[in-house]
């Protein structure tokens, strides 16, 4: 069976801090893996990551996945208090298949 | 402890035909939310219940979806006279009714994918 693993289940930090958000998976005929931040309402989607070794950037925000071992990082640096979220791991298959990880829960503390 | 079970994982259907797609949310959640995700794309948001009652359809297309969620029975996403472009997966995911200030903390199903031929 498919499973993603979200490490760690929560974290506090402080504003300006780096943090690292873990995700690894099990899955048959891995096609991509995504990366959403979940606040009130909807996850947003952050990252779409298809090929080893390649980050991917947005502002603070950055991604990279590793096929070999089975797992992907999201780095946020300088942390803000509007970084406080669920940030959410998923994997697709070939087959059309997603599968999402439980989460991860960040807090940013002034 | 189940978590949230959606069926059936996979569903096709002919040009016109309805499709309905059941979600059963996690033990003690109250709240039911509907995602659509498209190939290559994220998730996208449909819509948000709680039981009997529609929070927020805002991402509903307008026209052949509806959604309810009964006070007894699964919550179901109804999609009628359903066309090419309505293949999709459709996610389910719940949620304990929310705190002030908290997070919206939900545990998603594993997917219903809908084929229209």
């Amino acid at each position: 069976e498919d499973k993603v693993v979200q490490s760690p289940l929560s974290l506090v930090v402080h504003e300006g801090d780096t943090v690292t958000l873990n995700c690894s998976y099990e899955v048959t005929n891995f096609r991509s893996l995504l990366w959403y931040k979940q606040e009130k309402k909807a996850p947003t989607f952050l990252f779409m990551l298809t090929s080893s070794g390649i980050e991917k950037k947005s502002g603070r925000l950055s991604s990279i996945l590793d096929k070999k071992e089975l797992f992907s990082i999201l780095n946020i640096t300088a942390t803000q208090t509007g970084d406080s979220a669920i940030y959410l791991c998923a994997v697709t298959t070939n087959a059309g298949k997603s599968t999402f990880g439980d989460g991860t829960t960040l807090t940013v503390k002034p | 402890n189940a978590g949230v079970m959606q069926n059936p994982r996979h569903l096709v259907r002919r040009r016109g035909q309805e499709a309905r797609l059941r979600c059963s949310p996690m033990k003690g959640h109250s709240h039911v939310y509907w995602y659509r995700q498209l190939p290559e794309e994220g998730l996208k948001f449909m819509v948000y219940l709680q039981k009997e009652n529609i929070i927020d359809e805002s991402g509903m297309p307008k026209e052949r979806f509806s959604a309810e969620f009964p006070k007894e029975g699964p919550s179901i996403l109804r999609i009628q006279q359903v066309v090419r472009g309505d293949s999709a997966a459709y996610f389910c995911a719940s949620s304990r009714r929310l705190a002030p200030g908290s997070y919206n903390e939900q545990f998603f199903g594993p997917g219903t994918r809908l084929t229209v031929l």
